[in-house]
């Protein structure tokens, strides 16, 4: 089982308020992803890191940013909540064999914004 | 850009029954393709993964897909579903290159009793 962490499970927070939502991993990987999950299931990709000091912004286009300053670290911030940030956010590690990468997810962060 | 395709956002079995998932996938080079399993409340776990070796690939708890590339699809079979079977299901596929896997838009399997 892939030791990957996500903190805090449950988030409800009132619009304008900053947040971090923390993901760390102790499998030294250096590839990790930031998904942003509908209700309707759908992944969107939203960030990702191939090591420390490197950031991509994904598919869909997303007010958060994010750091990679350790590699087992990568926390995502969002500076002024709003309403339509309330979605589930999963981050994941790839274990960095290439195209064959399996990517490891925690269980994701429920993020509720009043 | 590759793509995949999963056909039927919601499939709906009875316990015993076999269960058959869809993915088609659009690709210009050999793909990889791959199948991942989220439980509700959780998030998403590796079930299988063609890397160009044996096209009936086996994974956990059961289930096996075939890669056909005739028919460009890589379809998700379990011969008697179980309750525990119940979650959202991704088909997905790795682009050529150092990029992030492409996920379909998902497919939820409800196991009737």
């Amino acid at each position: 089982e892939a030791d990957i962490y996500q903190t805090p499970r449950y988030l409800v927070i009132g619009t304008g308020k900053k947040i971090t939502l923390e993901c760390s991993q102790t499998m030294g990987h250096d590839k990790m992803y930031w998904y942003q999950q509908d209700p309707g299931m759908e992944l969107h990709l939203i960030h990702y890191s191939y090591g420390v000091n490197s950031t991509e912004k994904g598919d869909l286009s997303s007010e958060s940013t994010v750091s990679r300053i350790r590699t087992e670290h990568f926390p995502l911030t969002l500076e002024s909540a709003r309403p339509s940030h309330t979605s589930q956010y999963l981050c994941a590690s790839s274990d960095g064999l290439g195209r064959t990468d399996t990517q490891y997810f925690g269980p994701g962060t429920r993020l509720t914004v009043l | 850009a590759q793509s995949v395709t999963q056909l039927g956002s919601h499939v709906s079995v009875s316990e015993g029954a076999l269960v058959l998932l869809r993915c088609n996938y659009s690709s210009s080079v050999p793909p990889y393709l791959f199948w991942y399993v989220q439980y509700p409340n959780q998030g998403l776990q590796l079930l299988l993964k063609y890397t160009s070796a044996a096209t009936l690939v086996k994974g956990i708890n059961g289930f096996e897909a075939e890669f056909k590339k005739s028919e460009t699809s890589f379809h998700l079979t379990k011969p008697s579903a179980h309750m525990s079977d119940a979650a959202e299901y991704f088909c997905a596929v790795s682009e050529p290159g150092n990029t992030p896997l492409v996920f379909g838009k998902g497919t939820r399997l409800s196991v009737i009793a």
